[in-house]
């Protein structure tokens, strides 16, 4: 069964306080690694797809990382416009996307 | 373009009733799906579509039914609720892998 965790479930940090965010999957023929940013009371919203180890993307001060079993969300030098649940994703061939719970990101000014 | 939207944005039910989520998105996206949000369970799957005229099950389909007339148009009928039921709901359509999701519907089964 398609498996996807997140870690931490909860992080707070100081602004200008790199971190980073963990997604671990377990899921056979992986068609691609999902980020999505939501905020209080909103729809998700994508960041990110990512489709094979090794490959990298990057979107202002955030940066998404993927090996075989697990994806990384880099943040660098955060601000509190960055707080936000961070959602990661799972879609393996033929099946449906599968989604962690999340980590919630606070960063205090 | 107005992406996905869905309405109502918030519903309260009392046990039994039945109603109808709407979802609408004017990207002409083929695929269409509807989540519902719990507090530490993630997003899962309830129903999605291909296409019009084609929907399956997702992960939780017991308790609502769906229908794809138009490529547009998804919605998410409650048949009987229950307070199981109550949620944030969200309709996402994709075209590729990545799909973008609408505003959601916050329902509440007393």
């Amino acid at each position: 069964e398609d498996q996807v965790t997140q870690s931490p479930e909860a992080l707070r940090l100081q602004e200008g306080e790199s971190s980073s965010l963990n997604c671990s999957y377990t899921v056979s023929g992986l068609r691609g690694l999902f980020w999505y940013r939501q905020d209080p009371g909103k729809g998700p919203e994508f960041l990110f797809t990512l489709y094979s180890a090794g490959e990298e993307k990057e979107k202002e001060r955030l940066k998404a990382t993927l090996t075989k079993k697990e994806s990384f969300l880099h943040i660098t030098a955060p601000k509190p416009e960055d707080s936000a649940t961070y959602l990661c994703a799972v879609q393996a061939a033929g099946q449906n996307f599968v989604f962690g719970p999340g980590t919630r990101l606070s960063v205090l000014p | 373009n107005a992406g996905v939207t869905q309405t109502p944005k918030f519903q309260v039910l009392k046990t039994g009733q039945s109603m109808t989520l709407q979802c609408a998105q004017d990207m002409n996206h083929e695929y269409m799906s509807w989540y519902r949000q719990d507090p530490g369970m993630g997003l899962r799957l309830i129903h999605y579509s291909v296409g019009a005229g084609i929907t399956d099950q997702g992960e939780v389909p017991n308790g609502y039914n769906v229908s794809r007339s138009t490529t547009e148009d998804f919605p998410l009928r409650l048949l009987s609720a229950a307070p199981s039921q109550t949620s944030v709901y969200f309709c996402a359509s994709s075209r590729g892998l990545a799909q973008f999701f609408g505003p959601g519907t916050r329902l509440t089964v007393l």
